[in-house]
């Protein structure tokens, strides 16, 4: 059973244009990160959110989780190529050593 | 700092015999470490956790006898996969975690991967 939904599945678009990725969950998490990945890579992560309406911004990258702690978003502003890959979400629940849950995924190719 | 890296990137084996993939964090103790498959095109299914010096836990429908984990030391964890077979084949990924970050800070430091095609 995946725990947390991801939308859309894959976006192609434009150099330039602006785009939001969701993350969804009828289930709380104690954090969220999300992850970007390329073909042949591990995951590298790129934010950590904790606190319900948190919103962080990382260049032209920002991260919101939701009040209820149960979802996210990324928006990112005038995509460049270089944004291309597998976007992942992935939830942590509970305190302590927790393991994550990862979203669906989205891929996302930005063409110049 | 928050580097792990795995051996190898890729391998391909006949079916029947068996693979050892390793894990290293390289400038941190990993008290923590995971073991994930990725199909191709899809996000990562956790395939199990091992702490340093103690058993690891694998998830439902993950064949421990097949998946042999070992977290030997706080730096190095294996996943020996057992009589391989082709539907086995998949990209193989490891990430540590270091129990010097605070809590709630839960990231994981992922390994680069390691493709296995099993023929």
């Amino acid at each position: 059973t995946q725990l947390l939904e991801q939308s859309p599945q894959f976006l192609s678009i434009q150099e330039g244009e602006n785009l939001t990725v969701y993350c969804n969950s009828s289930s709380v998490f104690s954090s969220l990160q999300w992850y970007r990945q390329e073909p042949g890579e591990g995951p590298v992560l790129l934010v950590t959110v904790v606190t319900g309406g948190e919103v962080k911004k990382l260049k032209r990258l920002t991260f919101q989780f939701g009040d209820a702690r149960k979802d996210s978003s990324l928006h990112i502003t005038a995509a460049q190529p270089g944004d291309t890959g597998l976007y992942l979400c992935a939830g942590a629940r509970g305190t302590g050593f927790q393991k994550l849950v990862f979203g669906t995924g989205t891929r996302l190719l930005v063409s110049p | 700092g928050a580097v792990v890296s795995q051996h190898p990137s890729w391998v391909i084996c006949k079916s029947g015999t068996s693979v050892k993939i390793e894990c290293r964090s390289l400038d941190f103790q990993a008290t923590t470490m995971f073991w994930y498959r990725q199909f191709p095109k899809q996000s990562l299914m956790l395939m199990a956790t091992s702490n340093e010096g103690s058993k690891a836990t694998y998830e439902q429908g993950v064949e421990k006898d097949k998946f042999l984990i070992n977290h030997a030391s706080l730096t190095l964890s294996t996943l020996t996969v057992t009589s391989a077979h082709p539907e086995d084949s998949s990209f193989y990924i490891c990430s540590a975690r270091t129990r010097d970050r605070p809590a709630p800070s839960y990231e994981q430091y992922f390994g680069p991967g390691t493709r296995l095609t099993v023929t």
